[in-house]
């Protein structure tokens, strides 16, 4: 079955602009979170969305926002970006809201703010 | 809050030569615990995972991993390192079903003929 599919896989903007990215569940999955990943911080949550409700929010400025729609795919979107945005961009899904179903993660979008 | 740390940021083994990578969290009670494996430029794929029962858990490509309450630890490791197991190890930490996961920084291994 398919897995999870990012797009873009990679992208380049400048700072000020905004940005959106999309995420396709694996069919059936109805969890998905997405994370930043950088050299520096490492992996870090930015949000959950369980049936087009956010459940979690990690600790990121009011610039990243999210949403899920009703087929279960969700985007995430950076408004006025900033270098340290630079970033990969990981989005994973699970079937349940319950962590010992597992994450699966998609390849990312590389974003880079220049 | 529940934290891991992955006191290696780098190691390097011999292909053939046995592996153990190390993780220790923070977290009052039996967390869920997971290893993820990330090759370069991909997204992070799923080991194996912790929730109860037997200590010692067996995930895929010929990993386990050691539940060890006393020590807070869940150490991962191979006996045999292949070449193909070059990559960035993750180990991360969720204190309930649904509470988001917490990811330690990382351990690159290197495998050298």
């Amino acid at each position: 079955k398919a897995g999870v599919t990012q797009t873009p896989r990679y992208l380049i903007k400048t700072r000020g602009q905004q940005v959106t990215l999309s995420c396709s569940p694996i069919s059936g999955h109805r969890s998905v979170s997405w994370y930043q990943q950088t050299p520096g911080q490492g992996l870090q949550f930015l949000f959950e969305y369980f049936s087009e409700t956010q459940r979690n929010k990690g600790n990121f400025p009011g610039r990243f926002s999210g949403r899920q729609f009703s087929n279960s795919r969700s985007e995430m979107n950076v408004s006025t970006l900033e270098l340290g945005d630079s970033a990969l961009y990981l989005c994973a899904s699970s079937r349940t809201d319950r962590q010992r179903d597992g994450y699966t993660f998609g390849s990312g979008t590389r974003l880079t703010v220049v | 809050a529940q934290s891991v740390t992955q006191p290696d940021i780098h190691i390097t083994v011999s292909e053939g030569a046995s592996l153990e990578l190390r993780c220790n969290y923070s977290y009052g009670a039996t967390p869920y615990l997971f290893w993820y494996v990330q090759s370069p430029g991909q997204g992070l794929q799923l080991l194996l995972k912790y929730f109860s029962g037997d200590t010692l858990v067996q995930g895929i490509k010929g990993f386990e991993a050691e539940f060890k309450r006393s020590q807070s630890s869940f150490n991962l490791r191979k006996p045999s390192v292949h070449w193909s197991d070059a990559a960035e190890y993750f180990c991360a930490v969720a204190s309930s079903g649904n509470t988001p996961l917490v990811f330690g920084k990382g351990t690159r291994l290197s495998v050298i003929a």
